[in-house]
């Protein structure tokens, strides 16, 4: 158990549909990061959120959003999703974004688009 | 741009055997790279973390190394045993701080 939780676990959406998907950091981490992983591949990084700031995009469209709150709690959403948006997702926090500080995942949540 | 391969994909050896699993990179200037063990459906548990400017770290039976120069790590299981049986992903730590990720290896001990 890390003390990284996230909600839903699953969920089934239709294409062109918008989700929310949340988590909830590490007591004490204020750096968090989401990731998208499609079946049989790596994740791969979509942003990072450092004290309610976005700190670092990876290559997605900018339907992907996110939002870090005062608690360090933190949202991703999807607009108009595409059946490629299928995937798991992970969201990591850290302490800072310190180069020695390790990253605590969460166990995701599993988004199938239809 | 940073890209992380693993080789083998997949690997299946017998109870008891040693065996390592492969990672390389691209680009040298990391801050570090971890190695993470996935099941099934879940998400990722942290093993082992090497700074840049460390060569190898251990943890049970558990060895890994890095060689940045050469843009390479190995995780090195010994005794493996049925329960280790996962996905096995090696990540990079990049100058933007963002974790880069390997496709992973996935192993399975065979009873």
């Amino acid at each position: 158990e890390t003390g990284v939780t996230q909600s839903p676990t699953h969920l089934i959406k239709t294409r062109g549909q918008q989700v929310t998907l949340r988590c909830s950091s590490q007591s004490g981490h204020n750096t968090v990061s989401w990731y998208q992983q499609a079946l049989g591949q790596g994740p791969q990084f979509i942003f990072q959120y450092y004290r309610e700031e976005e700190n670092g995009r990876g290559n997605f469209p900018p339907r992907f959003s996110g939002l870090q709150f005062p608690n360090y709690s933190s949202e991703l959403n999807v607009n108009a999703l595409e059946l490629d948006d299928s995937a798991l997702y992970l969201c990591a926090s850290s302490f800072t974004r310190d180069r020695v500080e390790t990253q605590y995942f969460g166990p995701g949540t599993r988004l199938l688009v239809l | 741009k940073q890209e992380v391969t693993q080789i083998p994909a997949a690997l299946s050896v017998p109870e008891g055997e040693n065996l390592v699993l492969n990672c390389s990179f691209t680009d040298s200037a990391i801050y570090n790279l971890q190695w993470f063990r996935q099941d099934p459906g879940k998400g990722l548990t942290s093993l082992l973390l090497i700074q840049s400017s460390q060569r190898e770290q251990t943890s049970g039976r558990l060895n890994a190394s890095l060689d940045k120069s050469s843009g390479r790590s190995t995780l090195y299981i010994a005794a493996s045993q049925p329960g280790d049986s996962a996905t096995y992903l090696c990540a990079v730590l990049d100058s933007s701080y963002k974790l880069i990720f390997g496709s992973g290896t996935r192993l399975l001990v065979r009873p």
